[in-house]
């Protein structure tokens, strides 16, 4: 089974400076890796998506990741944050051909300006 | 387009009683899937249908949850007799196909058992 450890449970960072947050994985067979944002009081929303092909990935609102299989991570980047950035944001994985998430604790990012 | 639909979006009951969680998918969504969220557990995966099929329940945690599709626009969750431990918040999901792989997300029920 595969399984999504994220490194920071909190991650406080100031408006306009760049923020990463990081995602290791674990898993035997080949996989697909998510990011989901949570904003407060709402459902997630995919930010991005790796399925195959360029290990570098872009999303929405200006956040990326970048597979490294050889880490087994997938961490998430946005170089300028905004205070509307503020949220929880989830890792996921599922097995290739597989409909089933496996997420992350979490981390918080609180934004502040 | 609305988006996914639940309802209620809070819900407070006493333990014992019955608990009925309602979502109306994305249109044209052939897969929905149930999840729960707490701050022990995190996200876990309730049940998955597809085509209105429960496909995958092996994620309901004991006898007293059940679901039903009974048709493509609307699934139920239904906790009976409720506890104080399920409470938690319940997000329904749904995608264009199985292997979509893009889950869209409702903005949950959050309930509480007392």
């Amino acid at each position: 089974a595969q399984s999504v450890t994220q490194l920071d449970s909190q991650v406080p960072v100031f408006e306009e400076a760049p923020v990463e947050l990081r995602c290791n994985y674990s898993s035997s067979v080949s996989v697909y890796l998510f990011w989901y944002v949570q904003y407060p009081n709402q459902g997630l929303q995919l930010l991005l998506k790796y399925l195959s092909g360029s290990t570098l990935v872009k999303g929405i609102n200006g956040f990326e990741a970048e597979f490294n299989k050889s880490q087994t991570s997938f961490h998430l980047r946005k170089p300028s944050v905004h205070i509307s950035d503020t949220a929880e944001y989830f890792c996921a994985v599922s097995r290739s051909n597989d409909y089933k998430l496996s997420f992350g604790a979490g981390t918080t990012v609180t934004v502040r300006a | 387009d609305a988006g996914v639909i639940q309802s209620p979006r809070h819900e407070v009951t006493e333990m014992g009683q019955e608990v009925t969680l309602r979502c109306k998918p994305i249109s044209g969504h052939n897969s929905l899937f149930w999840y729960r969220q707490t701050m022990m557990r995190g996200l876990e995966l309730l049940i998955y249908f597809n085509n209105n099929v429960p496909i995958d329940d092996s994620g309901m945690p004991e006898d007293r949850f059940s679901a039903k599709m009974p048709n493509a626009s609307f699934s139920t969750l239904k906790i009976q007799p409720s506890e104080p431990r399920d409470s938690a918040v319940y997000f329904c999901a749904s995608s264009l196909t199985t292997f979509s792989y893009e889950q869209y997300f409702g903005p949950g029920t959050r309930l509480t058992v007392t």
